[in-house]
């Protein structure tokens, strides 16, 4: 079975531009998280969906972020304008709802904003 | 404001021998927590857990230990084998379901 599929894996971009990563959830969960990790801070939670409702998006750094679930099988975060402190691994991880605990991670999109 | 931390952000260990992680945690209404263990270019995958009714979860050479008076949980790995090179993370969950993660250490066994 598939696992959560990101994209893009690596993405290289120039301050200022606007970047978009991409997120499958695993077929049949239905909560869908974005985290971020950095050396300082290890995960970061940004925003987790349930049912394609965004429940908490209290992580999102400032407004320059932005998440979307249009659909049960399709998840995206914007950074417009992005900026180098941006640059980290963002993961995306899935989980059946009502299920505590054990999420199903992504592979992680790389991000480097020079 | 970290909830949960990992103050050791490595940590090296002879192979054969345990390999002890730890975590500390400050929010009371956490009441399940998780290990995950990452490597190099893959997303986190889930290790082992713990309910906050139990002190003790152990699955094959990894236990975890909980305790909840001192909020600090306690990830140990024996014997410890280089294919567990790794950064660990320690997470907890509270009935918002939530994971909130620690930073991360990494394990390294020498061989």
């Amino acid at each position: 079975d598939a696992g959560v599929i990101q994209s893009p894996r690596h993405e290289v971009t120039e301050m200022g531009q606007e970047v978009t990563l991409r997120c499958k959830p695993i077929s049949g969960h239905n909560s869908l998280f974005w985290y971020r990790q950095t050396m300082m801070r290890g995960l970061e939670l940004l925003i987790y969906f349930n049912n394609n409702v965004p429940i908490d998006d209290s992580g999102m750094p400032e407004d320059r972020f932005s998440a979307k679930m249009p659909n049960a099988s399709f998840s995206t975060l914007k950074i417009q304008p992005s900026e180098p402190r941006d640059s980290a691994v963002y993961f995306c991880a899935s989980r059946m709802g009502g299920h505590i605990g054990e999420l199903f991670f992504g592979e992680g999109s790389r991000l480097t904003v020079l | 404001d970290q909830q949960v931390k990992q103050n050791s952000p490595s940590l090296s260990v002879q192979e054969g021998r345990i390999s002890i992680l730890n975590c500390d945690y400050t929010n009371s209404m956490f009441d399940y927590f998780l290990w995950y263990k990452k490597y190099p270019a893959e997303g986190p995958t889930f290790l082992i857990s713990i309910s906050s009714i139990k002190d003790k979860n152990e699955d094959g050479r990894f236990t975890v230990f909980l305790n909840k008076s001192a909020k600090h949980l306690s990830l140990h790995i024996v014997p410890s084998q280089p294919g567990d090179s790794a950064v660990y993370f320690c997470a907890a969950s509270s009935k918002a379901r939530q994971l909130t993660f620690g930073s991360g250490t990494q394990l390294t066994v020498l061989p």
